[in-house]
């Protein structure tokens, strides 16, 4: 069974940093390129970022160029998702995903971004 | 404001049928394959509907997708009280070089 769970998620300070990490299992990890979705309270889908198999492209959304970074080790079938200086508008709950045409989602790790 | 465009809203009784599109452009739709998801309230979203028309095991044959140039739709038939639910449509973007979504159907089921 295909199974993805977040971790990492919480309260931090604008400015600050924080790692999501996604525990990928039930699959072979490093066939796929791995997503991060973000939703932030009472909103829509918003897609973050993407990497493909081996962590060698990625691609972000506009608002958090230069500011986030996604990650995969395929050794430790993880993903990651590093945040840097976060605003109050990145609060969200985030939720990992498999790439391909068969979806799985994790069901999601809420950061809250608050002084 | 979302790159695909899905109504706010829709709603049915019990046993209706009902239709939800979306509507996108050459570099999503027109050219990449059309994901559904359904989100219950406070839950993560689930995958209804996968590569335009296949649903994951599981999934009642009441939930349908197709997909027609740059547009796309999802049907429910025999609308049941535990489909009220919000949708999503999601595709690949080859100018953004990332999934997009559609902003969400809220289905009521009156």
């Amino acid at each position: 069974e295909v199974q993805l769970v977040e971790s990492g998620g919480g309260f931090v300070q604008p400015g600050g940093s924080l790692r999501l990490s996604c525990a990928a299992s039930g699959f072979t990890f490093s066939n796929f390129w791995m997503h991060w979705v973000r939703q932030a309270p009472g909103k829509g889908l918003v897609w973050v970022s993407c990497i493909n198999n081996d962590g060698s492209r990625t691609n972000y959304v506009d608002s958090v160029k230069g500011r986030f970074t996604i990650s995969r080790d395929n050794a430790k079938n993880t993903l990651y998702l590093q945040m840097n200086s976060p605003r109050a508008e990145d609060t969200a709950v985030y939720y990992c995903a498999r790439g391909g045409s068969t979806p799985h989602w994790g069901q999601g790790s809420l950061v809250t971004v608050s002084s | 404001q979302s790159v695909l465009t899905q109504p706010p809203s829709a709603s049915g009784t019990p046993g209706q049928r009902v239709t939800i599109s979306c509507s996108g452009s050459s570099s999503n739709i027109g050219s990449n394959i059309v994901n559904w998801y359904q989100q219950l309230p406070g839950t993560a979203p689930k995958p209804l509907i996968y590569s335009n028309n296949q649903r994951p095991s599981g999934v009642p044959d009441r939930f349908s997708g197709s997909k027609s140039g740059a547009s796309a739709s999802l049907a429910i038939s025999g609308l049941q009280s535990e489909d009220e639910a919000d949708y999503y449509c999601a595709t690949w973007d080859d100018s953004l070089n990332g999934w997009v979504f559609g902003g969400g159907t809220k289905l009521t089921v009156l």
